[in-house]
């Protein structure tokens, strides 16, 4: 059984820019949740996608964007980075739509300078 | 609006010594808790959860947590810890029709030999 990947594992990026990081959920989960953990600090719930439809935001902006992929995959957008983008964002896969057990990814840490 | 708190920061603890951590949850109805586990960068792996039935829960790595609603306390608890059990330490709140966990700040671990 594959566990939740993420990709890439690092990444530097200037202010204004866009950036997309991936996620692959676990074998047999349809539900990816992203979240945002700057550092020192718990992570932050940015939204949740259940069979390819958004099923919940947190509070960011709507430069945060998703997408989910019919193999249950997934992506984050951000657009018009900002130095508090400087985080570490965290993927988690469960196995239906709603609080379940999240597996979550190693994380992709995001530099803005 | 749920929250959690994490009332200590930092803890150092010895070797082969008892473990406590603390959690404290605001939530109107009954949560669904849980505890995860995040080594330095690294993502979270879930130690264990509360959903309902038999209050005190056991999970991996020898620790259990024990839910108390009079007190609206979720605390992680292990008899003796090794020294791979520094790490930070985050306890979770959902509820039962939502789609997000909400984390506290997180409480770092030393142990010491």
């Amino acid at each position: 059984e594959t566990g939740v990947t993420q990709s890439p594992t690092h990444l530097i990026k200037t202010r204004g820019q866009q950036v997309t990081l991936r996620c692959s959920s676990q074998s047999g989960h349809n539900t990816v949740s992203w979240y945002q953990q700057a550092l020192g600090q718990g992570p932050q719930f940015i939204f949740q996608y259940y069979r390819e439809e958004e099923n919940g935001r947190g509070n960011f902006p709507p430069r945060f964007s998703g997408l989910q992929f019919p193999n249950y995959s997934s992506e984050l957008n951000v657009n018009a980075l900002e130095l508090d983008d400087s985080a570490l964002y965290l993927c988690a896969s469960s196995s239906s739509g709603g609080i379940h057990e999240q597996y979550f990814g190693p994380g992709t840490r995001l530099t803005v300078t | 609006a749920q929250s959690v708190t994490q009332p200590d920061i930092h803890i150092t603890v010895s070797e082969g010594a008892s473990l406590e951590l603390r959690c404290n949850y605001s939530y109107g109805a009954t949560p669904y808790l849980f505890w995860y586990v995040q080594s330095p960068g690294q993502g979270l792996q879930l130690l264990l959860k509360y959903f309902s039935g038999d209050t005190l829960v056991q999970g991996i790595k020898g620790f259990e947590a024990e839910f108390k609603r009079s007190q609206s306390s979720f605390n992680l608890r292990k008899p003796s810890v090794h020294w791979s059990d520094a790490a930070e330490y985050f306890c979770a709140v959902g509820a039962q029709k939502d789609y997000k966990l909400s984390f506290g700040a997180g409480t770092t671990v030393t142990v010491r030999a």
